[in-house]
């Protein structure tokens, strides 16, 4: 059975820095797309990001320059390093495989809360 | 980017109603298109993907259509699970943009 878990949220000052983690288990992160979505409270999903199996990463327009996703390769593990968070940054943040094969997201974690706040 | 809109945002029908939901893109992203539900506190839960492929395990109630700009969704037979807010997606290029939701709500 696939199961994504996705740690690291919490409270966090604005301009601060917060480092998640999605493990995923029966899927390999290095050979599959693999994406973070968020959603602030009360708000819809928005996209954040993604890396391809080749390493290269995409990002939406909100979170460009401050949002770095990564894996590692030997843990299995997925990462969002995030900096210079906002209060607008608080979210709940969910990992994801996908684009899979039908350009699906197939797998969602539980999801894991940020919240920016002073 | 590719914007996605979704209409209505928000519906209510009844146990055992048919309702349909549309969701358009800004451009042709031929049937790289999902729907999603979410219930309240879950994650959102693969329904439909390449338009109109139903998901293994999703029941055959929901129905995808659609190709180029314009799909809908269409549930038949709404069960009190189905009441939930439903999501489509674009899975054509990066970013991978959501429409803004649809509440569908019990009458």
């Amino acid at each position: 059975e696939v199961q994504l878990v996705e740690s690291g949220g919490g409270v966090i000052h604005p301009g601060g820095s917060l480092r998640l983690s999605c493990s995923p288990s029966g899927v390999n992160v290095r050979s599959n797309y693999m994406t973070w979505v968020r959603q602030a409270p009360g708000k819809g999903l928005e996209w954040v990001s993604v890396i391809e199996p080749t390493g290269r990463a995409f990002y939406s327009d909100s979170v460009k320059g401050r949002f770095t996703i990564s894996r590692d390769n030997s843990k299995n593990s997925l990462n969002l390093q995030m900096t210079s968070l906002r209060v607008e940054d608080t979210a709940v943040y969910y990992c994801a495989r996908g684009p899979a094969a039908g350009r699906k997201f197939d797998y969602w974690g539980q999801g894991t809360l940020v919240i920016v706040s002073s | 980017d590719i914007q996605m809109t979704q209409s209505p945002s928000s519906l209510s029908a009844s146990v055992g109603d048919s309702v349909t939901i549309t969701c358009r893109a800004s451009q042709n992203i031929n049937t790289f298109l999902n729907w999603y539900r979410q219930q309240p506190g879950k994650a959102p839960k693969l329904l439909i993907y390449a338009a109109s492929s139903l998901e293994t395990g999703v029941p055959s109630r929901f129905r995808g259509r659609g190709f180029g700009t314009d799909f809908t969704l269409t549930i038949n037979s709404l069960q009190p699970e189905d009441f939930a807010t439903y999501y489509c997606q674009q899975g054509d290029s990066p970013p991978y943009t959501f429409g803004q939701g649809t509440r569908l709500e019990i009458k």
